[in-house]
């Protein structure tokens, strides 16, 4: 089976510009969660999706967005950028929505650098 | 205080030691993950457990629910080990995962 899978996997982008990342999760997984990780921060819980309704969300402002679609890949949005946002994007995806008692498999990250 | 505190915070070791890293947490959990992170930002899920011991080749991961810790032990370690490995855990209230801040592991020849 293929892993998860993003894109791009490096993005350079200007502030007050907008982003949109792709997660396409292993075949079968329904859930996909996404995370930010920075120097100063750590691993951030940004949100969950399974089956096309978000069921999770973490502490960000709503400039973050996300979405998914029918097939499971999932789209982050991140508009007006500040340089704060530069950090590893990572998505995981699951096969149930639920980090309990299911392993995520993480994809290699989008590394975004706002300049 | 951080929800979910690592010690130690960076481990150098000689080949062949034997590992031990710390994990403690403050909120109610239902299950912890043991995280593995290589340079590039790859990561991969060692283990995740909510009671007693697990053991996946060298490497062994133990949980005290009752005393909110849990340990990773990697044995006759190897530079191929050297790493970042990140505890997190699945907020029993919330289902969401929280991290640590992680512990950097260089293994030596």
């Amino acid at each position: 089976k293929a892993g998860v899978t993003q894109t791009p996997r490096y993005l350079i982008k200007t502030r007050g510009q907008q982003v949109t990342l792709s997660c396409s999760p292993i075949s079968g997984h329904r859930s996909v969660s996404w995370y930010q990780q920075t120097p100063g921060q750590g691993l951030q819980f940004l949100f969950e999706y399974f089956s096309e309704t978000q069921r999770n969300k973490g502490n960000f402002p709503g400039r973050f967005s996300g979405r998914q679609f029918s097939n499971s890949r999932s789209e982050m949005n991140v508009s007006t950028l500040e340089l704060g946002d530069s950090a590893l994007y990572l998505c995981a995806s699951s096969s149930t929505g639920t980090t309990t008692y299911n392993e995520q498999f993480f994809g290699p990250g989008t590394r975004l650098t706002v300049l | 205080k951080n929800e979910v505190e690592q010690s130690p915070q960076n481990l150098t070791a000689q080949e062949g030691e034997f590992i031990t890293i710390n994990c403690s947490y403050s909120v109610g959990i239902s299950a912890l993950h043991w995280l593995q992170q290589h340079p590039g930002g790859g990561i991969v899920s060692l283990f995740m457990l909510s009671s007693g011991k697990k053991k996946h080749g060298r490497l062994i991961a133990t949980i005290n629910i009752q005393e909110k810790h849990s340990s990773l032990h990697i044995t006759a370690s190897h530079p191929r080990d050297s790493a970042v490995y990140i505890c997190a855990v699945s907020s029993y209230n919330t289902d969401k995962l929280i991290f640590g801040t992680g512990t950097r592991l260089q293994v030596f020849p």
